[in-house]
């Protein structure tokens, strides 16, 4: 069974363009999260949600937008993408505490 | 803020032992984790210390000395499969946050 899943895993755009990248967890999960990792493989957090509610918003454009549609999911929507919007999204999940959490495979987003 | 710090390369042969540091520096400390990241794939979680010492799990151990604000994390009896980044990780200290802030990595090759 998969414990997080994202879709897709690949995503190839150009700039300008809107896009969905869309996350599930399984493992019952109160928390989920969206990481961005770039090309030197730094890994950032962006966005996290508890019970559907933002828990944390960090320095990122308002391009990028979490929707929860409930407890299992949480989509990351990108407006007017750009060149430097490329990078591997990940999504990931934790329940109680926040040091060990359950990672998806990735969505690698490249903007041309 | 919080800032860590760990080196960038490691290698090591077949068989050995490796050591991968990580200091930290963070406004408030809730525990240092470590994840391992193979090249195209997902983050995994490894281990955590909340409290001063070694925690072991198989042939991976994770050290911490609060004082010090340093933790380690030991690979014994090094496999090829161990070639990998690994990532130590404390918790971020948003307004309401659960989130991690990771160091930037350490690439570790093990040669035959």
């Amino acid at each position: 069974d998969t414990a997080v899943s994202q879709t897709p895993k690949y995503l190839v755009t150009q700039m300008g363009n809107d896009k969905s990248i869309k996350c599930e967890q399984n493992l019952g999960h109160d928390t989920m999260y969206w990481y961005k990792q770039d090309s030197k493989k730094f890994l950032k957090i962006m966005f996290s949600y508890n019970n559907k509610e933002l828990i944390i918003n960090e320095t990122v454009p308002n391009r990028f937008s979490p929707k929860s549609p409930d407890k299992a999911h949480l989509n990351l929507h990108i407006n007017s993408l750009e060149l430097g919007d490329s990078a591997v999204y990940f999504c990931a999940s934790s329940q109680d505490t926040e040091y060990e959490q359950y990672f998806g495979p990735g969505t690698r987003l490249t903007v041309t | 803020g919080q800032s860590l710090e760990q080196p960038s390369e490691v290698t090591a042969v077949e068989g050995a032992i490796v050591q991968i540091n990580c200091t930290y520096q963070t406004s408030g400390f809730y525990g240092l984790s470590w994840y391992q990241q193979h090249d195209g794939g997902a983050p995994t979680f490894l281990s955590y210390n909340g409290l001063d010492g070694l925690e072991e799990t198989g042939r991976f151990s994770s050290f911490l000395s609060r004082s010090d604000s340093y933790g380690y994390l030991l690979l014994q009896e090094l496999q090829m499969k161990d070639s990998a980044s690994y990532f130590c990780a404390v918790r971020d200290h948003g307004q309401a946050g659960t989130a991690l802030i990771f160091g930037k990595g350490t690439t570790l090759s093990v040669s035959s």
